[in-house]
């Protein structure tokens, strides 16, 4: 079974358009977190979620609205896409705490938005 | 705020050979988790070695060993015998618990190319 699993893969869109992507772990984090990958590989996060409460909301516009109905799950919805939303969107879980701790990460879904 | 700097955007070193990936990171905290990344062209974020940060032995798995200097807030990484299935985009990373939930912080990446 897949740890961190989203969908889709590869989303190719138009501008203006709303698109929303999925994530979902099994491996019963607290904690998930939706981060961006630009061009240059830079890694910013986005978003943190503990136990479906948001912690972490980094300047991000607000067209990007993350949801989270339970604590397996994180989707990301975007409303309004843009050219510059174009990117490698990863979603990941930790333990809120613990040894041995360490992130999980999905496979990323690759954007294009056209 | 928590930063993690990578100061070498990219690295080659000879397949066999030895390579050091650096990285130092900014915190007033005493008690986090520095990891370092791999990230192949498959994309898919892969975990290379952790140390906790009130371990004072560095951490070593198999070919990938740390040097964590807690005072200098420095995490390289070493590489020993590179193999070509080792190039990848590496990253260091920077993680904290606190009451509300943990934080990962990323630097901004080392393109390692292992040549034949």
């Amino acid at each position: 079974d897949t740890a961190v699993s989203q969908t889709p893969k590869y989303l190719v869109t138009q501008m203006g358009n709303d698109k929303s992507i999925k994530c979902e772990q099994n491996l019963g984090h607290d904690t998930m977190y939706w981060y961006k990958q630009d061009s240059k590989k830079f890694l910013k996060i986005m978003f943190s979620y503990n136990n479906k409460e948001l912690i972490i909301n980094e300047t991000v516009p607000n067209r990007f609205s993350p949801k989270s109905p339970d604590k397996a799950h994180l989707n990301l919805h975007i409303n309004s896409l843009e050219l510059g939303d174009s990117a490698v969107y990863f979603c990941a879980s930790s333990p809120r705490s613990g040894m041995n701790t360490e992130a999980f990460f999905g496979q990323g879904t690759r954007l294009t938005v056209v | 705020a928590q930063t993690v700097t990578q100061s070498q955007p990219e690295m080659s070193v000879q397949e066999a050979e030895t390579v050091t990936l650096s990285c130092t990171y900014d915190t007033s905290e005493n008690n986090y988790y520095l990891f370092w990344y791999k990230q192949p062209p498959s994309r898919q974020m892969i975990l290379v070695i952790r140390q906790e940060a009130y371990k004072q032995q560095n951490a070593t798995e198999n070919r990938f060993s740390v040097n964590f200097q807690k005072a200098a807030k420095s995490f390289s990484l070493k590489i020993s015998d590179s193999q070509l299935g080792d190039t990848a985009m590496y990253f260091c990373a920077f993680m904290k618990h606190g009451t509300s939930g943990s934080r990962l912080t990323f630097g901004e990446g080392t393109q390692l190319t292992v040549n034949p």
